[in-house]
């Protein structure tokens, strides 16, 4: 089983649309959790972190379900500029060791 | 603010030519550095960590080594690049003792070898 699982799309969605992506993890003893947005030949850049009582940030909101080792990210009323690849990560061990790991990624189109 | 660069932007080697990679972080202090690469239609992969200066931690065996002179500098070489070297080269940072050690990427050298 890959340490770190996500569909990899594309998921093309219409302005507007709601769209959920899911990811799951191999190592239940890991500590912190992420989702990344990264731009076609781009950088990857923090979108958010992921807590266990759930988060929102505006448009997104982030899950967190321990017990099935099961991340999501939910975007609500899309936009053309969120298409782009969010990526998965999990931080194994907790602190700042050299220990993220990273989904390959779910790329998202939003069209017109 | 807090700000890292890498360069150069874009690299094109030869097989077996030298490569030397850096990266810089601006507005912290002893930071958590990492290399990471993505290889075409992959996702990120570790290669090197470093929580100080000439600290070097390798996560895979590899053609690279890595280097951190001085605090807010690390460093990516080879000798002799192979073809497989190939890739998107990132580096990050991470406060030191973050918590939850969030990474932040600089801009990436995108490293072609022919």
């Amino acid at each position: 089983r890959k340490e770190v699982e996500q569909d990899p799309g594309p998921f093309n969605v219409p302005e507007g649309a709601t769209v959920a992506f899911n990811c799951t993890y191999s190592n239940s003893a890991s500590q912190s959790f992420f989702w990344y947005r990264q731009d076609c030949r781009k950088e990857p850049k923090l979108l958010m972190s992921v807590y266990s009582s759930g988060n929102e940030d505006g448009r997104f909101t982030a899950q967190l379900n321990r017990a099935s080792q099961y991340i999501s990210l939910l975007i609500r009323d899309s936009k053309l500029s969120d298409s782009a690849t969010y990526l998965c990560v999990v931080n194994m061990r907790g602190g700042s060791q050299g220990n993220l790991i990273f989904g390959k990624g779910t790329k998202l189109s939003v069209k017109p | 603010s807090q700000t890292i660069h890498q360069w150069p932007a874009t690299l094109v080697q030869p097989v077996g030519s030298p490569l030397s990679l850096e990266c810089t972080v601006e507005g912290t202090s002893n930071p958590n550095l990492y290399w990471y690469r993505q290889a075409a239609g992959r996702g990120l992969q570790l290669l090197f960590y470093s929580v100080g200066i000439g600290q070097i931690s390798s996560e895979v065996p590899q053609n690279l080594s890595a280097s951190r002179p001085q605090d807010r500098q690390f460093i990516l070489s080879s000798k002799k690049l192979l073809l497989s070297d190939s890739g998107f080269y990132l580096c990050a940072w991470c406060p030191f003792r973050a918590p939850n050690n969030e990474q932040f990427f600089g801009p990436g050298t995108r490293l072609t070898v022919l």
